[in-house]
């Protein structure tokens, strides 16, 4: 079975860090593309950010508003992508999905999701 | 790089067609086929329904379709169900290599 499962949501403190990880299955792990998308309460679906697989050079690319706070990793033994987000914001507060990009279709269409992992920022 | 911009809502009674807009620039929807849609049910993983404009995933009902005019792209479902009752977004890949989703469009069947 295709799956992602996204772990490491909580409550966060303002100005604090926390990594979210996805772990992925039913697929090859190695030749996806892995992005990350947030809803925050009420909101829309904002894409974060994504890394390229190890083939396309491993690069990571990232939405303005959050770039130079998160990094997005990748570790293909353990078929696993990370969300590290860094001087953590209220506005951060969201549903953080992982999605391979480009993956059964390329034209980067977000084809496979996680549930996703909760993150509140407040103090 | 500005969100796409989509109608907040929509409506349409069942049996009818509904169209949702998706209005980008050129540096997105005006140079690139690279359009998604997705379908989000509260509470569950938002859905591919749609990509390169109008390309449906193997499942998805030919109820869906989409266009493309200069820097608007377009949904469109036919004959509403219930079960279409959701929210919808675009997306597009952009000149700056990330991608942009629109503000996501609540269909309301009544």
């Amino acid at each position: 079975e295709v799956q992602l499962v996204e772990s490491g949501g909580g409550l966060i403190m303002p100005g604090g860090s926390l990594r979210l990880s996805c772990a992925a299955s039913g697929f090859t792990f190695t030749n996806a593309w892995m992005a990350w998308v947030r809803q925050g309460p009420g909101k829309g679906l904002e894409w974060v950010g994504r890394i390229k697989s190890k083939t396309h050079g491993g690069t990571t690319d990232y939405a303005a508003p959050v770039k130079g706070r998160i990094v997005i990793s990748r570790d293909d033994s353990r078929n696993a992508v990370y969300l590290q987000i860094n001087d953590l914001k209220v506005e951060d507060t969201a549903l953080y999905y992982c999605a391979t990009e480009g993956y059964s279709f390329g034209y980067h269409a977000l084809d496979i999701w996680g549930q996703g992992a909760m993150v509140t920022v407040a103090s | 790089q500005s969100a796409l911009t989509q109608p907040a809502s929509v409506s349409g009674s069942p049996g009818q067609s509904i169209t949702i807009s998706c209005t980008g620039t050129s540096g997105d929807i005006g140079t690139y086929n690279y359009v998604s849609w997705y379908q989000h049910h509260p509470g569950k993983a938002p859905k591919l329904i749609l990509y390169a404009v109008s390309n449906r995933p193997s499942g998805v009902s030919n109820r869906f379709s989409g266009s493309k005019s200069g820097n608007t792209a377009s949904l469109t479902i036919s004959g509403l169900q219930a079960d279409d009752e959701a929210d919808y977004y675009c997306s597009s890949y952009t000149i700056s290599s990330t991608v942009v989703f629109g503000g996501g469009a609540k269909l309301t069947v009544l």
